[in-house]
């Protein structure tokens, strides 16, 4: 497809497990973004990343949250020790050009996080 | 600290009637602002895209306006349709590269 795609589009944990979140970005997007929502809330951004790089992780809310772009196109969010704070839908974004912020950002449909 | 404002409660309108949401923020000096278009179960989706140097932007049916001395952008959809419900998120760049977003109003249009 041409869009962003997020996987598994459901998920749910029991508390204290570990989970991982795969977003595959529109190809050739060079700017690549997480972010929270909590229900009834806006995205809150998690972390960015440029290629592979991973330019700002100031959003993550814990050491337990970690993503990595390896090879500058899927990314992964995982969460260990999962928590039911962390229940939320998580958003990946990407967009064609560096920085983002003054370009459209192309969302996913999200990943619906359920921790028990 | 910075913080963006968008009416919490639905707008409810009558199909045809033109919908005006608002998005209030302090503590920003944005050079740019967006606004995104959120179904249920969905990813937002990009609508308009308004810099500190432009008074308004249309693009079809719809008009975003952007004062900078009143720290407020309004978003207008004009003859609105069932089609058109939806949450509406108003997004702004912090200095940053990713975007802050409000919390969104959720607009009803009824047939």
């Amino acid at each position: 497809g041409a869009g962003v795609s997020q996987s598994p589009r459901y998920k749910v944990a029991k508390r204290g497990q570990d989970v991982a979140l795969r977003c595959d970005p529109i190809s050739g997007h060079v700017s690549l973004f997480w972010y929270q929502q909590a229900l009834g809330q806006g995205p809150e951004f998690l972390t960015y990343f440029q290629n592979e790089a991973q330019l700002d992780k100031s959003g993550l809310p814990s050491d337990r949250f970690f993503a990595e772009r390896p090879e500058g196109s899927v990314s992964t969010l995982k969460i260990q020790r999962t928590q039911q704070e962390d229940s939320a839908v998580y958003l990946c974004a990407s967009s064609p050009v560096m920085g983002g912020n003054n370009q459209p950002q192309h969302f996913g449909d999200g990943t619906r996080l359920s921790i028990l | 600290s910075q913080k963006i404002e968008q009416n919490s409660e639905a707008l409810n309108i009558q199909e045809g009637k033109t919908a005006t949401l608002t998005c209030n923020y302090t503590n920003y000096s944005p050079a740019y602002l967006q606004w995104y278009r959120q179904d249920p179960g969905r990813g937002p989706v990009f609508l308009l895209l308004i810099r500190e140097n432009e008074k308004e932007k249309r693009k079809e049916r719809l008009k975003v306006t952007f004062d900078t001395t009143l720290k407020q952008s309004l978003f207008h959809i004009t003859a609105s349709q069932p089609a058109d419900s939806a949450t509406y998120l108003c997004a702004l760049e912090s200095g940053r590269r990713a975007l802050t977003f409000g919390s969104g109003t959720r607009l009803q249009v009824q047939p």
